[in-house]
Parts: C-alpha cells; sequence; structure tokens
C-alpha cells in the first residue's frame, strides 16, 4: 500500500528557503506515473495548490507564486522535494504532498493519496 | 484563475438529515470537479471525483451531480463519523483551485 511521508524543518526564518521532501513507501517513483503535488493549508486562505511534478520530470506550477517554487524528484531515493524561497509569515501553512492519479473511467484526473501534512511556520 | 465558491460555509444538520452542498465555478469546467472531505488534523479524503464517480471504498451515501459551472455533493443520510469540512476542486485547468470549504456541523 503506498503511503506518502512530508518532511521537513517546522521553522524557517524570513526570508530563507524552505525545503520539504514527500517520501514514497510502498511503491516506486520509477515505475509508477503520477503527478505528486504540493498543496497547503492555512485558516486564512484554505487549501492552495504550490505545484507538481510527474514522475517523468515534467512540472507545473501556481503562477502566484511566480518563480519562488521549485519542484523535482529523486528517483533514487523514491522522493519527491520542494522549494520556495524568499519565505514570509504568510508562508506559514500546513504543507501536504498528494499523489494524482489519471481515471481511465472518467478522464480526469484526482487527489487519490495524500500525505499527512507538515506544519511549518516562517518566524525569527 | 478559476475559483471555486462553495455555499453555505456552515451548515448545521442532524443525524439522518439530508444534507446538499453546493460549489460553484467562475467558469466552466466541464465535469473536472472532485470532492474531498477533511476532518481536524487529518488530510482531505478524496470522495467524489469527475463531478460523480463514486471513489472507491466510499459509502453510497454520498453522491455528487452537476457540470459546467454549477455543482452539487450530496449525503443523503447523514452519519456522525461524515461531520467534516468538505471541500471542491477544480481539475479543469492550471492553476488547479479549491472552494473555500463547508464545514458541516452538528445541530
Amino acid at each position: 500500500q503506498v503511503q506518502l511521508q512530508e518532511s521537513g524543518p517546522g521553522l524557517v526564518k524570513p526570508s530563507q528557503t524552505l525545503s520539504l521532501t514527500c517520501t514514497v513507501s510502498g511503491g516506486s517513483i520509477s515505475t509508477d506515473t503520477y503527478y505528486c503535488n504540493w498543496i497547503r493549508q492555512t485558516a486564512g486562505k484554505g487549501l492552495e495548490w504550490l505545484g507538481r511534478i510527474y514522475t517523468t520530470g515534467r512540472t507545473n506550477h501556481n503562477p502566484s507564486l511566480e518563480s519562488r517554487v521549485t519542484i523535482s524528484v529523486d528517483t533514487s531515493k523514491n522522493q519527491f522535494s520542494l522549494k520556495l524561497t524568499s519565505v514570509t509569515a504568510e508562508d506559514t501553512a500546513v504543507y501536504f504532498c498528494a499523489r494524482e492519479v489519471y481515471g481511465w473511467d472518467s478522464g480526469s484526473w484526482y487527489f487519490d493519496l495524500w500525505g499527512r501534512g507538515t506544519l511549518v511556520t516562517v518566524s525569527s | 484563475d478559476i475559483e471555486m465558491t462553495q455555499s453555505p460555509s456552515t451548515l448545521s444538520a442532524s443525524v439522518g438529515d439530508r444534507v446538499t452542498i453546493v460549489c460553484r465555478a467562475s467558469q466552466s469546467i466541464t465535469s473536472y470537479l472532485n470532492w474531498y472531505q477533511q476532518k481536524p488534523g487529518d488530510a482531505p479524503k478524496l470522495l467524489i471525483y469527475a463531478a460523480s464517480t463514486l471513489h472507491s471504498g466510499v459509502p453510497s451515501r454520498f453522491s455528487g451531480s452537476g457540470s459546467g459551472t454549477d455543482f452539487t455533493l450530496t449525503i443523503s443520510s447523514l452519519q456522525p463519523e461524515d461531520f467534516a469540512t468538505y471541500y471542491c476542486q477544480n481539475s479543469y485547468t492550471i492553476p488547479l483551485t479549491f472552494g473555500g470549504g463547508t464545514k458541516v456541523e452538528l445541530k
């Protein structure tokens, strides 16, 4: 059974870079095909999609974050990573990684598996 | 960006009630609409994808309908474990966007 687990520092200083990892267990990124998404949640802005990477390496990002977001994949470690640069207090949130798969029965994509999320606080 | 608007933001109901949540997209997303349930401290869980297809393992009391810009999630008979927050999600175009959520609470 595939599981996702986010990890990384819980506290980041303003102007620094937030770095998180999503480790996939119970499956192989090298052989499976899906998008790994990064989504964050705050009480004020709700659920916000940050971006995604296909297991082959193709990426999409939320234009609202401009060039601050970098998403990558490391097949040797079975991990996806998120980097968010120049953080401010507004980047304080619970960060989730979520698997997005294609439903051949419906022709649509959806998030069928989520990590438990990790709280990142931006503060000096 | 496609804006997703849910109503109501909070819904008070009793066990056994029929509950309907509305999600409206700012432009047509055809049937590329997903619904999730989230309980406090947990990640969202997929309920319905493609507007009306029930995800594996989800009870049949949940159903979804709609296309274009207007969608609904219905719980036919509310159970104690259904008190949670529900979100709709546009999967039609980038950036993927979510509704603001509807909290279903005990009346």
